[in-house]
């Protein structure tokens, strides 16, 4: 089964810029999703098919998604944007999800 | 606007068959640009998903679940449903509804169709 690693936490100092990663074999011919969390609620998509962005989301939000290699990027990180993070997949048999990442904002 | 709303019993006993019931509303779920998913997340861990219906009745499984897992559709009352059987512990989760959408390129085929809009979820606790 396809397996997708990202890393269990990023940190990120107010106003910067933090980069989240999701790993897994040949990950660019694939089409990545992200969505993140806050504490109690439902996910909430924040980029579709590696770089496009839902209407409501900020254009802070972007991603990419090349060789084994996808990236969440938020630009201008804020206190509001602290929620975990997950990468999502089609894995030829089933979706598969990241395990997630816990963005802080210091 | 699309919302989904989960429903069913809080606490089921192991062994016994779980049911859930999301209802949708702010778009019909006979809609043919949509599929309509089930994701569970236990406590403290990740995503992970259930399966997939269309409104044809066009089932997706996780194979890991295959075995245990049933989704259908009621059209007439703009639900979806899941059971699973045979429950433990290791089925306690809270468990989403989600609707799947295809938008920004080819949607010729399901694996195009993402998580879009989730339900808020319902937590489903598995103990005697």
């Amino acid at each position: 089964s396809y397996e997708l690693t990202q890393p269990l936490s990023v940190s990120v100092a107010l106003g910067q810029t933090a980069r989240i990663t999701c790993g897994g074999n040949n990950i660019g011919s694939k089409n990545v999703h992200w969505y993140h969390q806050k504490p109690g609620q439902a996910p909430v998509l924040v980029i579709y098919r590696d770089n496009n962005r839902p209407s409501e989301i900020p254009e802070r939000f972007s991603g990419s998604n090349s060789g084994n290699t996808a990236t969440l990027t938020i630009s201008r990180a804020q206190a509001g944007d602290e929620a975990d993070y997950y990468c999502l997949v089609w894995g030829s048999t089933s979706w598969v999800f990241g395990g997630g990442t816990k963005l802080t904002v210091l | 606007q699309l919302q989904l709303q989960e429903s069913g019993p809080g606490l089921v006993k192991p062994s016994e068959t779980l049911s859930l019931t999301c209802t949708v509303s702010g778009d019909s779920i006979s809609s043919s640009s949509s599929y309509w998913g089930w994701i569970r997340q236990p406590p403290g861990k990740g995503l992970e998903w259930i399966g997939t219906i269309y409104y044809s009745g066009t089932t997706y499984y996780n194979p890991s679940l295959k075995s245990r897992v049933t989704i259908s559709i009621d059209t007439s009352k703009n639900q979806l449903s899941l059971k699973l059987s045979s429950v433990t512990a290791a089925d306690t989760a809270v468990y989403y509804c989600a609707s799947q959408y295809c938008s920004g390129g080819s949607c010729y085929g399901y694996i195009y169709y993402y998580m879009d809009v989730w339900g808020k979820g319902t937590t489903v606790t598995v103990s005697s």
